[in-house]
């Protein structure tokens, strides 16, 4: 089956510091991932959609230029939490496309940023 | 928001009983899906239902959509301690021209062996 490795699984940074987290679409070309963020207990929230080739499109209330969106080939996209504070600190997780419009999504497992 | 609800948001059921969870949404769709998350992971796709369809089985899963009441149900039969997670239902809207998906608020289900 379609796998989605997501990197790093924990991090803990600084405030002030940026953290790189890295998606992969491991046996499939993904044109289009997706990055969300999941607050304890609580649902997905959409923050992005990652285009291979071309800009990623927030969804509102998203600031682009805190976090950071680069899908530079098709089986990877990477997130970067620039400048990040103790309020960023979350669990985000990617999920990437594969076959026709529609189909599920294949999740990674996901990335417990803690900012201290 | 268009974040679609669930209900209850969270369920504690003894083994081999039957759970059901409920999904409401928002907008016109073209499938709604159901995801499963274990604690502190990654969400595993369990089941898709097309906008055209009633009701649809895998296992021990049964989906229903209701596209005029604009709700869903899933069902899990003869519940396993191993089916102790949370449920989300996401649906795919046709206003959406990539696979964009948007998640409902989750139910959380505990199954006590």
């Amino acid at each position: 089956g379609a796998v989605v490795s997501q990197h790093p699984s924990r991090v803990i940074c600084k405030s002030g510091t940026s953290v790189k987290i890295e998606c992969r679409s491991l046996d499939f070309q993904a044109t289009t991932m997706f990055w969300y963020r999941q607050f304890p207990k609580q649902s997905l929230m959409l923050m992005a959609t990652s285009n291979e080739g071309s800009k990623a499109t927030y969804e509102q209330g998203v600031e682009k230029d805190k976090f950071l969106i680069n899908h530079a080939s098709l089986t990877l996209s990477t997130l970067t939490v620039t400048s990040a504070h103790p309020e960023d600190s979350s669990f985000y997780i990617c999920s990437a496309a594969q076959g026709a419009k529609n189909s599920p999504l294949h999740f990674g497992n996901g990335t417990r940023l803690t900012v201290t | 928001s268009q974040q679609g609800e669930e209900d209850p948001q969270a369920l504690s059921i003894q083994e081999g009983e039957n759970a059901t969870m409920n999904c409401s949404y928002k907008t016109s769709i073209n499938n709604l899906q159901w995801y499963r998350q274990n604690s502190g992971r990654g969400l595993v796709h369990l089941i898709l239902i097309r906008s055209n369809e009633r009701e649809k089985h895998s296992g021990r899963l049964r989906v229903t959509l209701d596209t005029s009441k604009k709700s869903s149900s899933l069902l899990i039969t003869a519940s396993r301690a191993a089916d102790t997670a949370s449920y989300f239902c996401a649906t795919a809207s046709i206003s959406y021209n990539t696979d964009k998906l948007i998640f409902g608020t989750g139910t959380r289900l505990q199954v006590f062996p």
